[in-house]
């Protein structure tokens, strides 16, 4: 499809492992987001690529989580010693240019046990 | 940083009445404004936006009005329809980065 996708749909881990979340954006999107959602919350900004550099990363929590878009296309979140806090569903969005529409993939589900 | 509040937080209409959602945002230059529908286990789908440079813009059923001196803008859904059930976010983009509201889950019922 020509969407944006995410990988895994679902990822349960147990406290203190690392993971990865990965982002394939719509073929020629510039600029891509991550955000988390918790349970009745609106999508809260993580960080936001414009092309491979993160051109804003104010959203991370802390220095346990970190992202890459080495080739301006895929990106990965990449989460280290997970705790029960980090459950949440991570979305990314790709648009043409920052404010552009922004495209949602269906979500990571993160449950840390 | 910005802050946008929506209300309601819930919200039921019968079918064929209309459904209006608010939202304030604290930024004075924030300068688009999109609006989301999020359904069960999917991402949010862009449903209408404006940027601050428009009082109101409409696509069929749905419109959305801004008011840039008081800060806020909403969502208006006339002969609502039981598909329009979802969760709603409406959002605020400042430089760069955007600010979701909280949600406002819609019951169409029929």
């Amino acid at each position: 499809g020509a969407g944006v996708s995410q990988t895994p749909s679902n990822k349960v881990t147990e406290k203190g492992k690392y993971v990865e979340l990965r982002c394939d954006p719509i073929s020629g999107h510039t600029a891509l987001y991550w955000y988390r959602q918790s349970l009745g919350q609106g999508p809260e900004f993580l960080i936001y690529f414009q092309g491979t550099g993160a051109a804003d990363d104010s959203g991370l929590p802390n220095d346990r989580f970190f992202a890459v878009r080495p080739e301006g296309s895929v990106s990965t979140l990449k989460i280290q010693r997970t705790e029960r806090g980090d459950s949440a569903v991570y979305l990314c969005a790709s648009s043409l240019m920052a404010t552009d529409t922004q495209y949602f993939g269906p979500g990571t589900r993160l449950t840390v046990l | 940083g910005e802050n946008v509040e929506q209300h309601p937080s819930t919200l039921s209409v019968q079918e064929g009445d209309s459904a209006v959602i608010k939202c304030t945002y604290s930024d004075s230059a924030s300068n688009y404004f999109p609006w989301y529908k999020q359904e069960l286990g999917k991402g949010p789908q862009l449903i209408i936006d404006i940027r601050s440079n428009v009082g109101e813009k409409k696509d069929q059923r749905i419109a959305v009005t801004l008011n840039k001196t008081a800060k806020h803008f909403s969502l208006h859904i006339t002969e609502t329809q039981p598909e329009d059930s979802a969760v709603y976010f409406c959002a605020s983009w400042g430089y760069q980065k955007v600010t979701f509201g909280t949600g406002t889950k819609l019951q169409v019922i029929p």
